[in-house]
């Protein structure tokens, strides 16, 4: 069966240190992957989407990579503030249905 | 200013009552989905919508319709049958199915009195 899992329900890190996310899936093909951002009782925000035929993708101090052979997507913070804290959503694209799917997503709690 | 916007931010339903939320888009686009979200999870598709007067059901459609009479609209009824309709309602649009990025709004909590 199609499984998407993101690393432990929350991460707790100190302010200044690398926050590292991970999306694992198994029994898609997917031609990209995004990221999204939720804050509490709000909309998803998009953040970045890497396809298959890239290795890494950055913006400011985010960086994202995608192994399609291990099928994982790694998903970093650099330089992580307490502004950073919230959840972060990976969502693969399911070609067969033609739509995306949702993992359920990482709190990130970044401490002063 | 272009974006989703979600109405009410938060409906109480009654035992045996259909409620609609409604959801509105001004960025042109032509696929518009509908997402529910329990505490502690992702996103579970509901309905979404390819282009106007036609709709797919999503991964957990029962309880739930849609109608798709305009392009920048997509409003979701709660129907008596779902009988577990607590949940954040999240509407998102996107230029059309192939295309990746889903603009979200702001959600809409459904509670049940």
């Amino acid at each position: 069966s199609q499984k998407i899992e993101q690393n432990s329900e929350a991460l707790n890190i100190q302010e200044g240190k690398t926050a590292t996310l991970t999306c694992n899936y198994t029994n898609y093909s997917p031609a990209y992957l995004q990221w999204y951002r939720q804050d509490p009782g709000r909309g998803p925000v998009f953040l970045l989407l890497i396809r298959e035929n890239e290795k890494e993708k950055r913006k400011e101090r985010l960086k994202v990579t995608f192994d399609t052979t291990l099928k994982q997507s790694l998903f970093h913070i650099t330089a992580s503030q307490p502004a950073d804290s919230a959840t972060y959503l990976c969502a693969l694209d399911d070609t067969n249905a033609g739509k995306s799917t949702f993992g359920d997503g990482t709190t990130l709690t970044v401490k002063p | 200013d272009g974006g989703i916007t979600q109405s009410p931010k938060y409906l109480f339903r009654k035992e045996g009552q259909n409620v609609t939320l409604s959801c509105e888009q001004n960025l042109n686009h032509d696929a518009m989905y509908w997402y529910r979200q329990d505490p502690g999870q992702g996103l579970r598709l509901i309905y979404y919508s390819q282009i106007v007067n036609d709709f797919q059901k999503g991964d957990i459609a029962e309880g739930y319709s849609v109608s798709r009479e305009k392009k920048e609209s997509f409003p979701l009824t709660v129907t008596s049958a779902q009988k577990n309709p607590t949940a954040f309602y999240l509407c998102a649009s996107s230029r059309d199915l192939d295309q990746e990025t889903q603009y979200f709004g702001p959600g809409t909590r459904l509670l049940v009195l």
